[in-house]
């Protein structure tokens, strides 16, 4: 079982619209969980961290963890084209430092 | 300069060369790491260096040989690469490396080509 699972899209969404990125971890005792933005060609980029269980907003970006299921997920309100890239789920367990695991990545176009 | 910077940003070189990618980082932090990024696979997390000592090395090929002489500064040494080793090299830098609320940062990333 992959440490991080990611569909990997494509997702297409239109200008405007709510964009819904998915991501499920195997290891319960995953503690810290991170969005990075990758443009083709880039490096990736943070985007959001979250640590608790609930919902952490920044600007059009929300990110929800739920623990429990062992999910966290990424909304991106009013998708602009300049959102579409490819989208890393990543996460950290306390128990083995260094580690941070990664997804595949969910590959977005927002349609003008 | 600011963030994470890494050089050369593309770099193209035959089975037998020796070349070395660099990572320099200018946030003040105490961890150091080396990804690989190929083609519709996750990241590969190859070394990380805390405090300038190496503390993971994900079963890499001695052809990769990581060296960190300060906080600051990694390089990867590359020697006798084959072809599947072509991939982007990524750098990245987090505050202390010690788990729970850490945030990495990547660097821009060397483009490689082993032909």
């Amino acid at each position: 079982q992959k440490e991080v699972e990611q569909n990997s899209g494509p997702l297409s969404v239109p200008e405007g619209a709510i964009a819904s990125l998915n991501c499920t971890y195997s290891d319960r005792v995953s503690q810290s969980f991170f969005w990075y933005r990758q443009y083709s060609g880039k490096s990736p980029e943070l985007i959001m961290s979250i640590y608790s269980n609930g919902d952490k907003e920044d600007g059009r970006f929300t990110a929800q963890l739920n623990k429990a299921s062992q999910y966290v997920s990424l909304l991106i309100r009013d998708s602009q084209p300049s959102d579409s890239a490819t989208y890393l789920c990543a996460v950290n367990r306390l128990n083995t430092g260094n580690q941070f695991y990664f997804g595949t990545g969910t590959s977005l176009t927002v349609i003008p | 300069e600011t963030g994470v910077t890494q050089t050369p940003r593309h770099l193209v070189m035959g089975m037998t060369n020796k070349k070395s990618l660099k990572c320099e980082q200018h946030l003040g932090h105490n961890a150091m790491y080396w990804y690989k990024q190929s083609a519709k696979k996750p990241l590969e997390l190859m070394f990380v260096y805390n405090f300038k000592e190496q503390t993971e090395n994900n079963s890499v090929p001695s052809r990769f040989s990581p060296e960190c002489p300060n906080s600051s500064h990694l390089f990867l040494h590359l020697h006798t690469l084959q072809p599947e080793d072509s991939a982007l090299y990524l750098c990245a830098s987090s505050r202390t490396g010690g788990g729970g609320q850490e945030t990495q940062y990547f660097g821009p990333g060397t483009r490689l080509l082993v032909l």
